[in-house]
């Protein structure tokens, strides 16, 4: 089945303690990026991948780090978490990067609570 | 800038009523693709319709519908004859093809469906 895994979903941490969401994608996607969602902001980028070795900065990229080494992971990194960081991540991926030629597809999200 | 707007963050209506969600959207771009995506009460995101920018058509799907207008720089979504499992928060979302490629979501609308 086509699918984009995400793992934790739910994960409780305190604060300064380094945590890693994992992201795989089983499509051979090229594209791959992370959102977080909070009421009332909606879904913010904070990195996205091109292609593998190739990110960038989203929106929201403070305080995460992510790495691009093989084309299926795409792991999103907190070195240092901060209760500001509890919110609902995403991971997604589509075919290319060239502009809607497809959607996003979505993992199942993962809840971090930071305290 | 590139913004999306969703200004109605939440909306009840009777089941078999008709409901449209709004999406403003602001960018310079000649280029770029709008889509909608629905996130159930289970928390998943789902894909729901793309559209370009050089297409203005309308499309229908079922009971759902989409109105495409650049002149006012809108993207209007109509489910005709609500159902209480369409209940939901709707997503509208911008992607910009050149430059960063980056994702812009709205802030989302809760759709709250009544049998």
């Amino acid at each position: 089945e086509a699918q984009v895994t995400q793992n934790p979903r739910y994960l409780i941490t305190v604060t300064g303690k380094k945590l890693t969401v994992t992201c795989s994608q089983n499509m051979n996607h090229e594209y791959m990026s992370w959102y977080r969602q909070d009421p009332g902001l909606g879904l913010r980028q904070i990195y996205y991948s091109m292609n593998v070795e190739v990110t960038d900065k989203g929106d929201v990229p403070e305080g995460y780090k992510v790495s691009r080494k093989e084309k299926r992971n795409f792991p999103l990194i907190l070195e240092s978490p901060s209760p500001n960081q509890t919110s609902l991540y995403f991971c997604a991926s589509s075919v290319t990067w060239t502009g809607g030629n497809s959607p996003l597809h979505f993992g199942n999200g993962t809840r971090l609570t930071v305290t | 800038a590139q913004k999306v707007t969703q200004a109605q963050t939440e909306i009840s209506v009777v089941e078999k009523e008709d409901v449209t969600l709004d999406c403003v959207y602001e960018t310079r771009d000649t280029t770029y693709y709008l889509f909608w995506y629905k996130q159930p009460p289970s928390g998943e995101l789902v894909f729901l319709i793309r559209r370009n920018s050089f297409d203005e058509q309308n499309e229908i799907s079922g009971r759902y519908s989409w109105n495409f207008q650049k002149s006012t720089s809108s993207f209007n979504f109509t489910i005709t004859a609500s159902q209480v499992v369409d209940s939901a928060v709707y997503f509208c979302a911008l992607e910009r093809p050149s430059g960063t490629y980056k994702y812009i979501f709205g802030t989302g609308t809760r759709l709250k469906v009544l049998a």
